[in-house]
């Protein structure tokens, strides 16, 4: 089973509009991490959000804010006020183990490519 | 700034020869990097976890041979493609976690286009 899944391959926004952007993960451990990250066409992996397992709260950066929907295992990301320069791959991922003291790997989702228009 | 530098950005060679590529951590230090590997239109794939002083993990179905990496110092770790072949070019990408967070692997390093001719 894939432990991270984005269904949305693509998706388009129009300028100033808000997108969410999906992601359902799958995991047994009690203790994870989940981020998101923007992958420009530049190729740099560009950290946006964390949300921690345990975290009661829904995580918030800026434009970003992530919905920790936790019995249904998923963490879509909002991205409000779309700009131009959002347009990139947006790619969800997880790590276990959070807070074992061990680095542990981080696994991604196949990524969705936002394109924002005028 | 960047915490994780990666060098180089992008590299044609020949196939045949090997390439290095370099993972420095920025003003910390690392005991752990990752390194990755992303096809075009694809996700990033773990290649291996690089352990300053020890050898390297690395994942199924990864050559160990093909892909040596060196973990020499707290601050750098060094991916070399030996022997390269047209179907190693992809995009390669380093991962340093920094000590003390939660939010560990947070921040990556430039990548570094690999082109085998």
């Amino acid at each position: 089973a894939q432990k991270i899944t984005q269904t949305q391959p693509g998706m388009f926004v129009q300028e100033k509009e808000a997108v969410t952007l999906d992601c359902t993960y799958d995991t047994s451990d009690p203790s994870y991490g989940l981020f998101w990250y923007k992958q420009p066409s530049s190729g740099e992996m560009i950290f946006l959000i964390y949300q921690g397992s345990y975290d009661q709260q829904n995580a918030t950066e800026g434009r970003y804010s992530l919905n920790f929907q936790k019995a249904r295992k998923s963490a879509n990301l909002v991205i409000s006020a779309s700009q131009l320069g959002d347009s990139a791959m947006y790619f969800c991922a997880m790590r276990e183990g959070v807070g074992t003291g061990t680095a542990s790997k981080l696994t991604f989702g196949t990524g969705t490519r936002l394109q924002v228009t005028l | 700034g960047a915490v994780v530098s990666q060098h180089p950005s992008w590299v044609i060679c020949k196939s045949g020869t090997s390439v290095k590529i370099e993972c420095r951590s920025l003003d910390f230090q690392a005991t752990t990097m990752f390194w990755y590997r992303q096809f075009p239109k694809q996700s990033l794939m773990l290649m291996a976890t690089s352990n300053e002083g020890s050898k390297a993990t690395y994942e199924q179905g990864v050559e160990k041979d093909k892909f040596l990496i060196n973990h020499a110092s707290l601050t750098l770790s060094t991916l070399t493609v030996t022997s390269a072949h047209p179907e190693d070019s992809s995009f390669y990408i380093c991962s340093a976690p920094i000590p003390g967070t939660l939010i560990s692997e947070a921040f990556f390093g430039q990548g570094t286009r690999l082109t085998v001719v």
